[in-house]
């Protein structure tokens, strides 16, 4: 099984720039969520889905949009990148966002911003 | 808004030594996960506890959650230098699916 993986793994853009940030899992894992980890820094919610078709705020989701149309990919979009979300993305998938249930990493996207 | 922390934010241990982190959140938590992230690494799951006062054991790791739900510690006995790396406590807010992660304790081992 592959688990959890994110496309690119480095990514260097402009300010004002749009990208997306690709994530699927193999695992038919319900729940899907997006982090970002600043340096030094834990780990904040960006935005998660409990489903294919729902999708909700985490904690920082301002300048970030997210869309689950199948169960597999969980892609995160930057609108116009901007300086302040350089940083390192994890995407993570787990059975269902209920208790009992460990979240499944990826191995990151590490994203500059110019 | 709601926030985990976690103390301490360092700490250098001599091997051998034995290491423990608190993590303390402002709400209460349905259940509290902890993960372990090696540098350069993602966040690898390592234990979860769901009852209130639970305590468990996984080798030289000891994990206990608070009576109120709102505390835990992960203890290390005796470590070593493969223990290096930032410990997270996570969990979901009471009746939601949002999950907050600690602030994180990173580890290092002198050999």
């Amino acid at each position: 099984n592959a688990g959890v993986t994110q496309t690119p793994k480095f990514q260097v853009l402009k300010t004002g720039q749009s990208m997306t940030l690709q994530c699927a899992q193999d695992m038919n894992h319900e729940y899907m969520s997006w982090y970002r980890q600043d340096p030094g820094m834990g780990l904040r919610l960006i935005h998660y889905s409990v489903g294919a078709g729902i999708t909700d705020q985490g904690e920082v989701p301002n300048g970030y949009n997210v869309s689950r149309s199948t169960t597999e990919d969980f892609p995160l979009r930057l609108l116009s990148a901007a300086p302040s979300q350089t940083s390192v993305y994890f995407c993570a998938s787990s059975p269902t966002g209920g208790a009992g249930h460990p979240q499944h990493f990826g191995d990151g996207t590490r994203l500059s911003i110019l | 808004g709601q926030q985990v922390m976690q103390i301490p934010q360092y700490q250098h241990v001599q091997e051998g030594e034995d290491f423990t982190t608190y993590c303390n959140s402002s709400t209460t938590l349905s259940n509290i996960q902890w993960y372990k992230q090696r540098p350069g690494g993602h966040p690898v799951f390592l234990i979860q506890l769901v009852k209130s006062g639970e305590v468990k054991k996984q080798k030289r790791l000891t994990f206990q959650f608070g009576e109120a739900k709102k505390n835990s510690s992960l203890h290390i006995t005796a470590t070593q230098t493969t223990d290096v790396g930032t410990y997270f406590c996570a969990g979901p807010t009471s009746g939601t699916y949002k999950y907050i992660f600690g602030t994180g304790t990173r580890l290092k081992v002198l050999a």
